[in-house]
């Protein structure tokens, strides 16, 4: 079956700028979890969905938001970016309750803000 | 603050070299607690978790954890690393009736061939 697919898996924006990154889970999974990367601070959890709702957000600023949509794809926003914006944006999926049998993790979206 | 810890930033050893990695956590309550690989240009990937039961839980590739909930440790050990095991490493936390699951900093083991 198809893995987790993320897109764009490259960007480049300028600070002040907005960007928008795009998840679709495995068939059949309908939780959708984000996680920032950076080197040394390992995953930082960004927010969790189920079903369109939002379950659980992480310690981010109100400019990382985001939503899912009925067929369980999700986006997030970055609005007014920052230098320190620049990461791995990880999404992962699980069937329900989030990592109960491990997650499936995207091969991320890179962001670089300049 | 509840936290994932990984002490070991950076650990490099010779093939057939034994590996441990530490990792404790801070939550309390029922958790369940899983390591996560990321291989070189690759996606992070599971490598074992544990639930309940056998504190001692086996993996794929040889890799096992053992899990002591006084120590709130849950260590990774393989008893001889190969050069394909280089990878960053990822201790990660469930806790139980919460939506997410909290990450380590990871570790990044460097084999020597």
């Amino acid at each position: 079956k198809a893995g987790v697919t993320q897109t764009p898996r490259y960007l480049i924006k300028t600070r002040g700028q907005q960007v928008t990154l795009s998840c679709s889970p495995i068939s059949g999974h309908r939780s959708v979890s984000w996680y920032q990367q950076t080197p040394g601070q390992g995953l930082q959890f960004l927010f969790e969905y189920f079903s369109e709702t939002q379950r659980n957000k992480g310690n981010f600023p109100g400019r990382f938001s985001g939503r899912q949509f009925s067929n369980s794809r999700s986006e997030m926003n970055v609005s007014t970016l920052e230098l320190g914006d620049s990461a791995l944006y990880l999404c992962a999926s699980s069937l329900a309750v989030p990592g109960l049998e491990g997650y499936t993790f995207g091969s991320g979206t890179r962001l670089t803000v300049v | 603050a509840q936290s994932v810890s990984q002490h070991n930033h950076h650990v490099i050893l010779s093939e057939a070299a034994s590996l441990e990695l530490g990792c404790n956590y801070s939550y309390g309550g029922t958790v369940n607690l899983f390591w996560y690989v990321q291989y070189p240009g690759q996606h992070l990937q599971l490598l074992l978790k544990y639930f309940s039961g056998d504190p001692l839980v086996k993996g794929i590739k040889g890799f096992e954890a053992e899990f002591i909930k006084s120590k709130f440790s849950f260590n990774l050990r393989k008893p001889s690393v190969q050069w394909s095991d280089t990878a960053e490493y990822f201790c990660a936390v469930k806790v139980y009736n919460n939506n997410d699951m909290r990450f380590g900093a990871g570790t990044r083991l460097t084999v020597k061939p």
